[in-house]
């Protein structure tokens, strides 16, 4: 059964970091994987999407890495501000066909001014 | 329109009472999720539908909870007897099944506390 694990659950900044958000997959048999962000009381957006082919992508400050073999991904905040502070979940689709896809717990980031 | 949809935002109920949480899908989308949120709990899935048919019903916690898909387009979920754990965030998701990243778009969500 497919767990995705996400390190740390919480994480304080001061503005102007870089910081790494962990998730980690105990299959690596996966279709691909998301990062979202999630603001108190608010759904989801998704921040970057990473085919199972691909080994990173990037989205202004944003960039995602994706090494399938070893279960693991990171998304990498540069220069932190005030208002990436928000829960940001990672979740796993494990294939093609129309299946749910497989969060973790999240990673709740406060950055302060 | 533009995104997910749903509604209502927020719903409380007493408990023992049923109610429906309703989800417009993005338009052209075929593959439709629910998932609930609760604290502690992280997105658990619910159910899954392609088209108007649901082939994965396994996340649904109990009979008292059921949905529908008409038209290939809104979908309902329906909680009967309303028990105080299903207090949650249910939220639904959309995605374009011809598309090749399958990406789900979500949508804010509904807050449900049972009293």
């Amino acid at each position: 059964k497919q767990e995705v694990t996400q390190i740390p659950a919480a994480l304080s900044v001061p503005e102007g970091e870089n910081l790494v958000l962990n998730c980690s997959f105990t299959d690596s048999a996966i279709y691909n994987l998301q990062w979202f962000r999630q603001d108190p009381g608010k759904g989801l957006t998704s921040l970057l999407l990473i085919q199972s082919s691909q080994r990173e992508q990037t989205s202004g400050r944003l960039n995602a890495s994706l090494d399938k073999s070893s279960g693991r991904s990171t998304l990498y905040i540069a220069a932190s501000q005030p208002g990436d502070s928000a829960t940001y979940l990672c979740a796993v689709r494990p294939n093609q066909a129309g299946t749910a896809l497989i969060f973790g717990k999240g990673t709740t980031l406060s950055v302060s001014s | 329109g533009a995104g997910v949809s749903q509604s209502p935002s927020n719903k409380v109920t007493e408990k023992g009472k049923d109610v429906e949480l309703r989800c417009d899908p993005i338009s052209g989308h075929t593959a439709l999720y629910w998932y609930r949120q609760s604290l502690g709990q992280g997105l658990e899935f619910l159910i899954y539908f392609q088209g108007n048919s649901a082939p994965d019903k396994s996340g649904l916690p109990s009979d008292r909870f059921s949905a529908e898909r008409t038209g290939g387009s809104v979908s309902t979920l329906t909680i009967q007897r309303t028990q105080q754990e299903d207090s949650a965030v249910y939220l639904c998701a959309s995605s374009n099944s011809g598309g090749a990243s399958y990406e789900q778009y979500f949508g804010p969500g509904t807050r449900l506390t049972v009293t």
